[in-house]
This record gives C-alpha cells, sequence and structure tokens, in this order.
C-alpha cells in the first residue's frame, strides 16, 4: 500500500524558520508535490521534486531523497500569512498524474 | 483568464437522493480530478479522467460515479447519498505531461443528513 505521514501540527513565529517533514512509503515513485491550504480554501502548488536534492523558490524551499522515501518543506522569515495547512502529495506510475495526499500539517505562526 | 469552478459551492442533501457536484474548466487541460477531503483523512482520489470517455477509479470511488462527455466538465455523481458521504468536494485539473501542476476548484461542502 501507499503511505504519506506528517506532523499534524507546527507552531512558529514571525521572522524564523520552520521545516515540515513529510516521509513515504510507495511503490512506483514518480514525483513528490507540497501544497498550501488557508483554512476553507483550495489547495495551492508550491514544489515540485522528482530528482534528489533542494528545490528553491523565493522564501519556500523543497527538499527530496528518494532513497529515504523523505522530503522537507522549509519556509523562511515566517509571516502570518503563512499560517494554513501543508500538504505532502506523491504520484506514483501506476495512477498516472493523480496524487496520493498526506493528511496535512497545520502550521500556526504567531508574532 | 483559464479557471476551475464548481458548483454548487454549497448543499444540503438527504440520504437516498441522487445529488451531481459540476466541474468546469477552460484551461483545456485533459487530466481531471475529484477528490474528497475529511478531518482526520486529508484529501483522497475519487475518481479521474485523462480525456473524453475516460475515467478511472481512484482510492475511495465507491457510491460515485463520473462521466466525461467533453474536455471542460467532469461531472461527480452520488448515485444513493449516504451521511457518510458528507464532505468537502475538491476538482482538479492539469496538463498531460508529467510534472504539471495540479489546480484545483474552489470545493463543494456538501452535507447529507
Amino acid at each position: 500500500g501507499q503511505n504519506i505521514d506528517q506532523p499534524t501540527e507546527m507552531t512558529a513565529t514571525e521572522g524564523a524558520i520552520v521545516q515540515i517533514n513529510c516521509t513515504y512509503q510507495t511503490s512506483g515513485f514518480n514525483g513528490l508535490f507540497w501544497y498550501q491550504q488557508h483554512a476553507g480554501e483550495a489547495p495551492t502548488f508550491l514544489s515540485y521534486n522528482v530528482l534528489d536534492g533542494l528545490e528553491e523558490k523565493g522564501r519556500f524551499s523543497s527538499f527530496l531523497s528518494r532513497s529515504k522515501g523523505y522530503s522537507y518543506l522549509l519556509l523562511k522569515e515566517l509571516q502570518m500569512k503563512d499560517s494554513a495547512s501543508y500538504l505532502c502529495a506523491v504520484r506514483v506510475y501506476q495512477a498516472g498524474t493523480a496524487l496520493i495526499f498526506g493528511k496535512g500539517t497545520t502550521l500556526s505562526v504567531s508574532s | 483568464d483559464a479557471e476551475i469552478t464548481q458548483s454548487p459551492r454549497h448543499k444540503i442533501t438527504e440520504t437516498g437522493r441522487q445529488v451531481t457536484l459540476a466541474c468546469h474548466q477552460t484551461w483545456n487541460h485533459n487530466n481531471m480530478f475529484w477528490y474528497r477531503q475529511d478531518l482526520g483523512h486529508g484529501l483522497r482520489l475519487i475518481h479521474y479522467s485523462y480525456g473524453v470517455h475516460d475515467t478511472n477509479k481512484g482510492e475511495v470511488s465507491d457510491g460515485y460515479s463520473v462521466s466525461r462527455s467533453n474536455t471542460e466538465d467532469l461531472p461527480l455523481t452520488l448515485e444513493s447519498a449516504a451521511s457518510s458521504q458528507t464532505s468537502v468536494y475538491f476538482c482538479a485539473s492539469s496538463e498531460s505531461e508529467w510534472g504539471n501542476e495540479q489546480f484545483f476548484g474552489p470545493g463543494t461542502r456538501l452535507t447529507v443528513l
């Protein structure tokens, strides 16, 4: 079966750096996505990794290690608006371009 | 601007009724998906389609059906609504090429009484 694990909740303060981890056990791995979802809204795309290493996009970076089944999302210079759920999702060959999502990590940023 | 819309945004129905949730996208994407989101479960895939007349079952397809008669629309039908189908439903679409992100609609909150 497919399994994706993330912490349920995290807290941090404005200006800080936070790392959200995601571990997965899947067969036919074909890419890992991170999405952000504010309460009551639709998920929006943050990043995509298919090869090992770090992808940087402004304040957000995502890392992937395929041999360890591990990814993290790094958020720098945290702002209040970063309070949201962060969803880790894996794509597997058997399901084409459909995604298998973890349960998400709710991040609360305080001043 | 291209977009993906869902209707209705909120619906209350009774157990046993047939319900159809609409999803319409104007990006001309071949790939379309339906997910449900519940507390404690995250987003789970219901059905997906890679083009006209193509449909595939996802992880939680029992009690749901879809049909794809054109590129723009993928309606989701609950044949006989059950209280366990109370959830928020998201439609998404993406281009065919590998690596492209999925764009999500605003969601439909369905309550089955």
